[in-house]
């Protein structure tokens, strides 16, 4: 268990709207991602940090910012939510300082946009 | 460029069977890691087995085994004696090196296994 928990595990919302996810870790883990899986895609990269306000794109960034003001948590807000933004989001970690850099996930959110 | 192939359609195995999962991948980066990723019905990705570009051995963690081809580009997984809870999505990724960044992984599609009675 590396301590990882996404807050809403389940969340419906309306087009147009702001919605922010968010993924609490325990084990003062240095790097965070946020990822979104799609059925014939696999995982996608969203954004990712490498420590406290230091962030950066991944390879589908659009429609998407995220913060980091402390190391425990890392938040992906959808400023204005698009149904093509209906997705199953998964916060990753990685260990520190360890050579394989094994990212560990999170039991994922479900979102909805109608 | 796609990085990550995993083009097997369901998969189907008897239980107590091996099994072999197929990964291809694409980089010009000398330094990479290979990880295989299980994804049950339930929904968590739950890691598997890691293969570093430079290690000189295939990777083994109990059932499981990565068959690392490095000229072909290939990192197939293998899962001896198939159990009925191995049924699930199973996820090729690899890690490039990213400046300022920890790693960066890609997956692949992923391929449905199912393991029958």
């Amino acid at each position: 268990d590396a301590g990882i928990t996404q807050s809403p595990r389940h969340k419906v919302t309306e087009t147009g709207t702001p919605v922010t996810l968010r993924c609490h870790q325990t084990e003062n883990h240095r790097y965070m991602y946020w990822y979104r899986q799609d059925p014939g895609h696999g995982l996608r990269l969203i954004h990712y940090s490498y420590g406290v306000k230091d962030t950066d794109k991944g390879e589908v960034s659009d429609g998407y910012s995220v913060s980091r003001s402390k190391t425990e948590d890392f938040l992906l807000t959808l400023e204005s939510a698009t149904s093509s933004q209906t997705s199953v989001y998964f916060c990753a970690i990685s260990e520190r300082g360890v050579a394989k850099n094994i990212q560990y996930f999170g039991a994922g959110t479900r979102l909805s946009v109608l | 460029a796609q990085k990550i192939t995993q083009t097997q359609p369901g998969m189907f195995v008897q239980e107590k069977e091996a099994v072999t999962l197929d990964c291809t991948y694409d980089t010009s980066d000398p330094s990479y890691g290979l990880f295989w990723y299980k994804q049950p019905s339930s929904g968590e990705m739950i890691f598997l087995i890691y293969q570093g570009s430079y290690d000189q051995q295939n990777a083994t963690e109990g059932r499981y085994s990565l068959n690392f081809q490095k000229a072909r580009k290939s990192a197939n997984l293998v899962i001896s004696a198939s159990q009925l809870g191995d049924s699930a999505m199973y996820f090729c990724a690899m890690r490039e090196e990213v400046s300022g960044a920890n790693s960066k992984l890609t997956f692949g599609k992923g391929i449905t296994l199912s393991v029958r009675p």
